[in-house]
């Protein structure tokens, strides 16, 4: 059974950084596609991030130049910093698994809220 | 970026009848190459993050009732319900993966007449 565990969210000042992990069982994070999407309070989904197999990374406009996404394979766990948070980045974060190497999202973990609030 | 739009933002429909929602992309996600449409409808239930249903515009995912379909080509697609369980409340979205960045609709909410 695929698990994803997604930790790391907490309440942060505007201007701080976060390391969100997602810790994946059942599966072997370097081959799919992983990605990071976000949903703040009350909203849509919004794709953040996403790490191909062969380690590709792509960002949405939002994040570019702020967020950087990376995984372990040693520890089969994917990341995401964050840097120069702001309100806009208040948001429950998703780890996701790709349909192998396509972009649809099979698996979920249950999130982590990340609040950026002063 | 390709603009996902999808109608209505709302439905109301009796138990056991049809429900329809409807995405839109602002440029067709049809790739040529392999006649395949990079859209997926994803369901998410109050609290709860979302659940795959459908990928390749009208592929179930594993699991998911045959009373979910998916159809449409190009630029035009339709999640249908051919018959309305109280389980199936919930918001929905659809989602292109022809390229980055990948966008969602902004989401369809279904609720019971």
């Amino acid at each position: 059974e695929v698990q994803l565990v997604e930790t790391g969210g907490a309440l942060i000042q505007p201007g701080g950084s976060l390391r969100l992990s997602c810790a994946a069982s059942g599966l072997t994070v370097s081959n799919y596609y992983m990605s990071w999407v976000r949903q703040a309070p009350g909203k849509g989904l919004e794709w953040v991030s996403v790490i191909y197999t062969g380690g590709a990374t792509y960002y949405a406009d939002s994040v570019t130049g702020r967020f950087t996404i990376s995984r372990d394979n040693s520890k089969n766990t994917l990341y995401l910093h964050m840097n120069s948070l702001g309100a806009d980045d208040t948001a429950v974060y998703y780890c996701t698994r790709g349909g192998g190497t396509s972009s649809w999202w099979g698996s979920w973990g249950r999130g982590t809220l990340v609040t950026v609030s002063s | 970026d390709i603009v996902m739009t999808q109608s209505p933002d709302s439905l109301a429909v009796s138990l056991g009848e049809r429900a329809t929602i409807n995405c839109k992309s602002s440029q067709s996600v049809l790739y040529s190459s392999n006649n395949r449409n990079y859209l997926a409808w994803y369901q998410q239930k109050p609290g709860q993050p979302p659940k795959l249903l459908i990928y390749w515009a009208s592929t179930r995912d594993s699991g998911v009732p045959d009373r979910f379909s998916g159809s449409g080509s190009g630029t035009d697609f339709t999640l249908t319900i051919s018959s309305l369980q109280a389980e199936d409340v919930a918001v929905y979205y659809c989602q292109q993966y022809y390229n980055t960045p990948y966008t969602f609709g902004q989401g369809t909410r279904l609720e019971i007449k």
